[in-house]
């Protein structure tokens, strides 16, 4: 079946503008999860939506930062007046919801990634 | 917080080589661990997994090791190939009760193996 997909591939933009990102989940998937992955941070955990809902936003670096989820789907990350220093790649990552009493996410599967470069 | 710490790389190794990526953590309780590999041009894929203390995850020649003791989860594999190159990320799941399943990733090792 289909994986996760992101777009755009890649974005150039200049300092100052806003940005959407998006992400289309594997089908099913109720978990899903954003990260980041820039040079100079690593691989650094953004937010996580269970359904529409986002109870872990604590890797968000600032409040330029929002993301939303509708329809338990796709999720959107907006970056809002970007600066340099949001040049990296976001991954958007779905996993399923376990069935045992605690729900437990699953394996993660990952999209190709969104490739931001801020002038 | 819970921490991931890789060895730096590159690495670079001939064909055949034997292959081992240091990976040690910090966590409370008992986190599950995690290889991901990324191909060049590719997403991150789930290379294996172990759960608990001792378990040895395993995949296309790749093993590691839970050791609690030493908190610790190795990556190694006997020969290495070409088409092993790329950069691995050793990563942590915190345990059920205080977690959402997040990943905690380290800062990536990239392998290059020359034929």
């Amino acid at each position: 079946g289909a994986g996760v997909s992101q777009s755009p591939s890649n974005k150039v933009t200049e300092k100052g503008k806003d940005v959407e990102l998006r992400c289309d989940p594997i089908s099913g998937h109720t978990a899903l999860y954003w990260y980041r992955q820039s040079l100079g941070q690593g691989l650094e955990f953004l937010i996580y939506f269970q359904g529409n809902s986002a109870p872990d936003k604590s890797g968000l670096p600032s409040d330029r930062f929002s993301a939303e989820r509708t329809g338990g789907s796709v999720s959107t990350l907006t970056i809002q007046r970007t600066q340099q220093e949001d040049s990296a790649v976001y991954l958007c990552a779905s996993s399923r919801v376990g069935a045992g009493p605690r729900d437990w996410p699953r394996e993660q599967y990952f999209g190709p990634g969104t490739r931001l470069t801020v002038t | 917080g819970d921490s991931v710490t890789q060895m730096e790389g590159p690495v670079t190794l001939s064909e055949e080589a034997f292959l081992t990526i240091n990976c040690t953590y910090t966590a409370t309780g008992y986190p599950s661990l995690f290889w991901y590999v990324q191909y060049p041009g590719e997403g991150l894929q789930l290379l294996l997994k172990a759960t608990k203390a001792d378990d040895k995850g395993s995949n296309k020649g790749f093993e590691a090791t839970y050791r609690k003791e030493t908190t610790s989860f190795h990556l190694e594999k006997g020969s290495v190939q070409v088409s092993d190159s790329a950069v691995y990320f050793c990563a942590l799941r915190g345990p059920h009760s205080s977690n959402t399943g997040k990943l905690i990733f380290g800062q990536g090792t990239t392998l290059q193996v020359k034929p």
